[in-house]
């Protein structure tokens, strides 16, 4: 019955690998959203995208890439890690553009 | 997006209600005010949301001021569950951006028996 699932839980691994973090919902919503929250607690918004359109924060290194196989995925890429990658990633998404997100349980990501 | 001010940090006795206040003196018209949560480790917790009327759900309440500068989320008969970080965000949201929330500092609710 879980509605935003991702996985995996923890993840841990050495600087400068190349990792993914999976994204599903069963909600049937059409936008997904990629979140960071990093030790001081801050969330902060990734991407937004939906089948029409990704939108990027400018914030984000292009060493990070969404790639969703289906409406109902929504996979993070990263390449290259770094330590200041180490954070909590957490998926959302919404109905249409306007509704609220739901939000899943968070992915822990160590670099080492 | 308007910026909002939450006190960091709030005690409440268990039973009695939960007032977290949230300030937006810069918000525009066509912006919500939402209300999050997130218990330890979790993700976050949608819990209400509104423009400008008071709305009421089974989690909480949330009252706006009639000038929208400021809201207050209630929650009537707090439980240590209850115990969390709660966020105020004030967004609009539109077909070209999505609903992206930013999220602030939040205000650490801390329920005691």
């Amino acid at each position: 019955d879980t509605a935003v699932s991702q996985t995996p839980k923890y993840l841990v691994t050495q600087m400068g690998n190349d990792k993914s973090i999976k994204c599903e919902q069963n909600l049937g919503h059409d936008t997904m959203y990629w979140y960071k929250q990093d030790s001081k607690k801050f969330l902060k918004i990734m991407f937004s995208y939906n089948n029409k359109e990704l939108i990027i924060n400018e914030t984000v290194p292009n060493r990070f890439s969404p790639k969703s196989p289906d409406k109902a995925h929504l996979n993070l890429h990263i390449n290259s890690l770094e330590l200041g990658d180490s954070a909590v990633y957490f998926c959302a998404s919404s109905l249409l553009l306007r509704t609220v997100p739901f939000f899943g349980p968070g992915t822990r990501l160590t670099v080492l | 997006d308007a910026k909002t001010t939450q006190p960091p940090s709030m005690d409440c006795a268990e039973g009695r209600a939960a007032n977290l206040p949230c300030n937006h003196s810069t918000i525009s018209g066509n912006e919500y005010v939402y209300w999050y949560r997130q218990i330890h480790s979790q993700g976050p917790q949608y819990i209400i949301h509104g423009l400008k009327n008071n709305e009421t759900n089974e989690m909480a309440s949330l009252i706006i001021t009639e000038d929208r500068k400021s809201s207050t989320l209630i929650l009537p008969h707090a439980t240590l569950r209850d115990t969390a970080v709660y966020y105020c965000i004030v967004r609009v949201a539109d077909n070209n951006a999505g609903n992206m929330l930013t999220f602030g500092g939040g205000t650490r609710l801390m329920v005691k028996p």
